[in-house]
């Protein structure tokens, strides 16, 4: 079974730029999640959908962050524009059901953002 | 008061004894608690729930649960050089909207 696919891996911009990621879940899962890792922190949770809908955006910067998961599969996170403290590692996950009841969270390799 | 606290470490233990990790949550509501692996440079790997009072154990990994003081720990037996990671403690927040929050992490290093 493929696991989450997200690209670009690593990816370096300057400030005010913008940089879109892209993941691809495991096939089947409704649930996506993107989270945001910083150096020596925990995830954050930025973005949570439901199929194609979302569940929970509290977290995202909505002023320069945005998310879509067209046809309830893959997804896009969007960062525009980019400031310094946007430098981290952002995680895609998937799960099969809401995910919380057994909160397995199967992870993506991750997209690390350096931004100048 | 951050909604998951983990000692950030790092924590050294010596190849073969206990590994102890902790952690505190703020949601007295939480039903749901996890603890997460993550090797440097990887991402995060579910490696243990519990959702009741007590213990759980699975191989040489043991979760322990006290909802009365909003407390989960973590214990690996006969620590191997392989367990060298940070561990997260996750839980599920239930007010406003249902989410999975993660501690910072604490790191851990066995020392062969």
């Amino acid at each position: 079974e493929a696991g989450v696919a997200q690209s670009p891996r690593y990816k370096i911009i300057e400030k005010r730029q913008s940089v879109a990621f892209w993941c691809n879940p495991i096939s089947g899962h409704a649930t996506l999640y993107w989270y945001q890792q910083i150096l020596g922190q925990g995830p954050k949770l930025l973005i949570q959908f439901q199929n194609n809908g979302v569940v929970d955006d509290s977290q995202l910067p909505k002023d320069r962050f945005s998310a879509e998961r067209l046809k309830g599969v893959d997804s896009t996170l969007k960062i525009q524009p980019a400031k310094l403290e946007d430098s981290a590692v952002y995680l895609c996950a998937s799960s099969l059901d809401r995910g919380y009841g057994t909160g397995e969270l199967f992870f993506g390799e991750g997209s690390r953002l350096t931004v100048l | 008061q951050k909604e998951v606290e983990q000692n950030s470490g790092p924590l050294s233990v010596p190849e073969g004894a206990i590994a102890s990790l902790n952690c505190t949550y703020s949601d007295r509501g939480s039903q749901s608690f996890f603890w997460y692996r993550q090797y440097s440079g990887k991402s995060p790997e579910l490696i243990m729930f519990i959702y009741s009072n007590g213990d759980k154990e699975d191989g040489r990994f043991t979760a322990q649960l006290n909802k009365a003081s909003q407390y989960v720990s973590l214990l690996i037996r006969d620590s191997q050089p392989s367990d060298s990671a940070t561990y997260l403690c996750a839980v599920t927040r239930i007010q406003g909207a249902q989410k999975l929050v993660f501690g910072q992490g604490t790191r851990l290093t066995i020392n062969p």
